[in-house]
């Protein structure tokens, strides 16, 4: 079936404006994360849903930052006021379960953001 | 705080090679290890997933180990190919009431025909 997929693939914006990037994970998933992937800082957890809800919250780096998850299945993550420091490779994974020992993660593309 | 190291950063072999890529952990409090590729430009494929309570699992010509009580892990990638060239890294998932992954900053490898 379908892989995880993001859009957009790529976004350039000016700082100070909003954007939102958005996951599809693969059908069926209930477990869905969001990770952030910046040049020579290695992969960075943001935030974790357990179907609509999100459980963990923990990696989020501001209050600019928020995500939602609707119908257990489409993520949107949401940056205000981007800064030239959020530009990154946004990743998208889902699981099938949640289940925290056994659950492989799915990974997107990606979606790559350049503030300018 | 949970650290994930990966030896070494960089890794260029022959082709046909065996080779075994490190990676270690602060905190032995994981549910489980995860081995990924990721290609330039590319997301990550999962490679192997290894439970807390495992020891090994293998996926063709890989084999991956777990040594918690050590916080060690190992990825060896036998009879080496140039299409296996790629960035691997791992991460775990720690016990600690969250659903952090903590990955690795990776292994670039180049495997040269």
């Amino acid at each position: 079936g379908a892989g995880v997929s993001q859009s957009p693939s790529n976004k350039v914006t000016e700082k100070g404006k909003d954007v939102e990037l958005r996951c599809d994970p693969i059908s069926g998933h209930t477990a869905l994360y969001w990770y952030r992937q910046s040049l020579g800082q290695g992969l960075e957890f943001l935030i974790y849903f357990q179907g609509n809800s999100a459980p963990d919250k923990s990696g989020l780096p501001s209050d600019r930052f928020s995500a939602e998850r609707t119908g257990g299945s489409v993520s949107t993550l949401t940056i205000q006021r981007t800064q030239q420091e959020d530009s990154a490779v946004y990743l998208c994974a889902s699981s099938q379960y949640g289940q925290l020992s056994t659950d492989t993660q799915y990974f997107g593309p990606g979606t790559r953001l350049t503030v300018l | 705080k949970q650290e994930v190291t990966q030896i070494p950063a960089a890794l260029s072999v022959p082709e046909g090679e065996n080779l075994v890529l490190n990676c270690s952990f602060t905190d032995s409090a994981i549910y489980n290890l995860q081995w990924f590729r990721q290609d330039p430009g590319k997301g990550l494929t999962s490679l192997l997933l290894i439970q807390s309570s495992q020891r090994e699992q293998t996926s063709g010509r890989l084999n991956a180990s777990l040594d918690k009580s050590s916080g060690r892990s190992t990825l060896y990638i036998a009879a080496s190919q140039p299409g296996d060239s790629a960035t691997y890294l791992c991460a775990v998932i720690g016990d600690t009431g969250g659903f952090k992954t903590i990955f690795g900053a990776g292994t670039r490898l180049f495997v040269k025909a």
